[in-house]
């Protein structure tokens, strides 16, 4: 079963506007993890964010976490056709050896 | 190479046959993990290996799933009497940290079609 949840399910913007993603949770975290998936590829890491953090910046890339609300948002700023792809959120639970799991995507169109 | 390989990277077999699936970590990696994806839908997990040593199988589906790593690198998946439902893309990560303290590295997966 997937722990996360991403929201929406599909987006599709103009290139050179904002998008955001969301991802919900279910149980405690030790950190949380966004990915990007091109069609038929592997998954790349974007960002790793830890439960004490509440926000992270990288390039063109913003990160919140709100532990309170088990939530986190991916801000992609200026897009680019190339940022076509799917975004996954993946929790890291906290205990134990730190189980990672996926949501279940938000898939991104950037049109250009 | 540098990257997680995966071997092999399409597969099709008849309903019934065993088939074996190869992970090639990135040397030095302590974790590996693999998932299980559907089409359209996120990975699901299987299984994890810190070394050698398998600490959770919780999510392999039935018992015609095994995975083994046997001297800490080198990852072999294996589903016996293959059905319908195995068809989905398997993929593999490691990692240089223990479970998901840090990033995982991906293979581009072995996608298996059962027919």
């Amino acid at each position: 079963s997937q722990q996360g949840e991403e929201d929406p399910q599909a987006l599709s913007i103009q290139e050179g506007e904002n998008a955001t993603m969301n991802c919900s949770y279910k149980t405690s975290i030790n950190n949380l993890q966004w990915y990007r998936q091109n069609s038929g590829r592997g998954l790349v890491h974007l960002i790793l964010i830890r439960s004490n953090e509440r926000e992270k910046h990288s390039g063109r890339l913003r990160v919140t976490l709100d532990t309170s609300k088990k939530s986190s948002s991916l801000l992609i700023t200026a897009s680019r056709a190339a940022d076509t792809a799917s975004y996954f959120c993946a929790t890291i639970l906290s205990g134990g050896y730190q189980k990672v799991t996926f949501g279940t995507g938000t898939k991104l169109q950037v049109i250009p | 190479g540098a990257g997680v390989s995966q071997s092999p990277r399409y597969k099709v077999a008849k309903r019934g046959q065993d088939v074996a699936l190869r992970c090639d970590p990135i040397s030095g990696h302590v974790s590996l993990f693999w998932y299980q994806q559907a089409l359209g839908q996120g990975p699901e997990f299987l299984t994890y290996f810190q070394n050698e040593a398998q600490l959770d199988k919780s999510g392999l589906p039935s018992d015609r799933f095994f995975a083994e790593r046997p001297e800490g690198s080198v990852s072999t998946l294996k589903i016996q009497r293959t059905q319908q439902e195995d068809s989905a893309v398997y993929l593999c990560a490691s990692s240089f940290q223990r479970g998901g303290t840090g990033e995982l590295f991906f293979g581009e997966g072995s996608r298996l079609t059962v027919l």
